[in-house]
Order: C-alpha cells, then structure tokens, then sequence
C-alpha cells in the first residue's frame, strides 16, 4: 500500500514554510524523506524511526506520529534552492530500506 | 567516489527487443533495489536483493528479470519490452551498518527507456 502524501504541489515564495505529510493505512517501522530535483536522482534527506530515533539534516526537521501512522516534514524559511518534488517512503515491520513504498510525491516550488 | 553507476543514461527499443539495465555500486553495499518511476506515480520497486545471489520481487515484477552474482552489479533485464515499460528506472542500494529499515538508499542518475 503506497502511502498518501499531501498536498500534491505547493507555491511559496522565499522565506515561507512549509509542511509534507506522509500517512500510511499500515503500521510504519521507519518512514524516509528524499528530494529530487528535475532530471535528477532522489537525495537522502532525513529518516524517522519508530521510537522517536532521527537522523538528517540539520535545516530540515520532521515528525513521526505512531499512533496516526503519519510524518510530517517541516521545511522552513524557504529558499529557492529548496524546489522540487519531495517523497516519503515507507518501510513497515520486517521490512528493510531496500524495501521501502514510496508516495506519488510533492512538489515543491518556491519562487522569489 | 562514483557511488551507484547505472547505464545507458537514455534507451529506445521497439517493442519486443530484450535489453540490460546495468547497475553497478563501489561502496561494498550488501542491498541494492530497482525502482521505476512514471508521471504522477511515484518510485515503485521491481525488484530487490538483499545479498549475492539473492533477489526477490518487489511490487511491480512482471516483465523484468535481476540476477545478482557479485555485490558490486545488480543488472536489470528486459527479456520483451511493451510500450507499458516506458519510464524512468532507478537503481538504489545501502548498506547495513544501521538500524532495520533505517539505511540511507543512495540512487543511482537513472536510465530513460522509451519503447515504440
């Protein structure tokens, strides 16, 4: 089951925040965030665990609800930089990063 | 470092020709992943492998075949490519220093495959 990611596209102009949600219908063990820019390959931005165990970036934060099987990706004070289509994937109980379900995506564009 | 190296970068067959994504990783990665990834639908795997010699499918298999005889090449076939098969395929692996689940995926740049 692919998890759900909201909302599909987002416009901010520079300086503005942002939230990504990621939701699940099934129990989540770990949940990644990858950005990707046009024409290229998806880059590592954080993973959450189950249990509260981050790691990531320092400009970006993120939370993982247990109980709604959700995650949120904060982006804030925008920068152009910051553009392109965001993904959530998803790895459940037993299951390895090789594994993971990703979300169709967000995309990101900010604009000056 | 090259990290994961994938090619072609871009393909075009006609329908029923067979062809090889080559895949290819110098970080001593134990997993690696084929994912495909199409307008509006997200990366979805094909197939995976947890070591050499093991692969196993992931949610989109048919029409594509993997094998994995060294850690380093996780080649990705076409044995009658279909029209269906037109999109953006991605190579990933990590390692397994971390928690379950909790591996970093490094991607490969992507093969563009256009079949007429």
């Amino acid at each position: 089951q692919q998890p759900v990611q909201s909302p599909q596209a987002v416009i901010l102009r520079e300086g503005e925040d942002a939230v990504i949600n990621c939701s699940s219908s099934k129990a989540l063990y770990s949940v990644h965030w990858y950005r990707q820019k046009h024409g290229e390959a998806p880059v590592f931005l954080m993973i959450l665990l189950k249990g509260g165990e981050q790691k990531g970036h320092d400009k970006i934060s993120a939370s993982f609800n247990e109980k709604k099987q959700q995650s949120s990706l904060y982006l804030t004070a925008s920068q152009l930089s910051y553009s392109g289509t965001y993904f959530c994937g998803t790895a459940y109980s037993g299951a390895g990063s090789y594994q993971l379900t990703f979300g169709k995506g967000t995309k990101l564009s900010v604009i000056p | 470092n090259a990290g994961v190296t994938q090619t072609p970068k871009f393909q075009v067959l006609k329908t029923g020709q067979s062809m090889t994504l080559q895949c290819a990783q110098d970080m001593n990665h134990e997993y690696m992943s084929w994912y495909r990834q199409d307008p509006g639908m997200g990366l979805r795997l094909i197939h995976y492998s947890v070591g050499a010699g093991i692969t196993d499918q992931g949610e989109v298999p048919n029409g594509y075949n993997v094998s994995r005889s060294t850690t380093e090449d996780f080649p990705l076939r076409l044995l009658s490519a279909a029209p269906s098969q037109t999109s953006v395929y991605f190579c990933a692996s990590s390692g397994t220093g971390g928690a379950y689940g909790a591996n970093v995926l490094t991607f490969g740049a992507g093969s563009r495959l256009t079949v007429l």
